[in-house]
């Protein structure tokens, strides 16, 4: 059963950079099958896509989040991780890593696993 | 603002059946295919349709998806208490290449 696992600081000062980390267990990030992505979800507000990888490197980000995004993959370590920079208040959110469904074009598919989520408060 | 809209709420007695909208445009639902989630209080969303209509293994088929043209529905039928939940549609916008959701639907099950 493939499980995905966020990790990294609960709280980030403001203008610092936000690091996370999703580590995939059950199965292998080197599937040429799936990208790979980050959602966040605002205290009482909705989902918000951050952005998506594959495992060459090739990558999808929120045009509203693009200038401050950068999301890497480490196939030696089967795990992704999330960068994004110059945060405020507005960044604090639960952010949950996914799988997407297998894809088949140039566009990305629904989210069928996903991480239990991790909840970043951004403070000082 | 949602590039996707669904209505904030919607209610239901147990046993009823509910609908729940997400409009588009051609630039997303008309042309992709819709995905549905179903996030319970204080746990990650789970994936309860994709590609339109079709359930994942374990999904009942109290739940169901269709589309047309540059609108999604998820139907929910037999209605339970453990359905409460806020219920979110996501697809892919060709015009922005990025993944978008709706801005969830909140069930309650009266």
């Amino acid at each position: 059963q493939l499980q995905l696992q966020e990790s990294g600081p609960g709280l980030v000062k403001p203008w610092e950079t936000l690091s996370l980390t999703c580590t995939v267990s059950g199965g292998s990030i080197s599937s040429n099958t799936y990208y790979w992505g980050w959602i966040r979800q605002p205290p009482g507000k909705g989902l918000e896509w951050i952005g998506s990888i594959y495992y060459s490197g090739s990558t999808y980000y929120n045009p509203s989040l693009k200038s401050r995004v950068t999301i890497s993959v480490d196939t030696s370590k089967n795990r992704f991780s999330l960068k994004l920079s110059s945060v405020t208040a507005a960044d604090t959110a639960v952010y949950y890593c996914a799988r997407h469904g297998p894809v088949y074009g140039d566009y990305l598919d629904h989210f069928d696993y996903w991480g239990q989520g991790t909840p970043v408060t951004v403070s000082s | 603002q949602s590039v996707l809209t669904q209505a904030p709420s919607v209610s239901a007695a147990p046993g009823q059946k509910v609908t729940i909208s997400c409009s588009g445009s051609s630039s997303n639902i008309g042309n992709n295919y819709v995905s549905w989630y179903q996030q319970l209080p204080g746990t990650a969303p789970k994936l309860l349709i994709y590609e339109n209509n079709k359930r994942p293994s374990g999904i009942p088929d109290r739940f169901s998806g269709s589309k047309s043209g540059t609108s999604a529905t998820l139907g929910i039928t037999g209605l339970q208490t453990g359905d409460e939940a806020d219920y979110y549609c996501g697809t892919w916008d060709s015009s922005l290449s990025a993944w978008v959701f709706g801005g969830g639907t909140k069930l309650t099950v009266l």
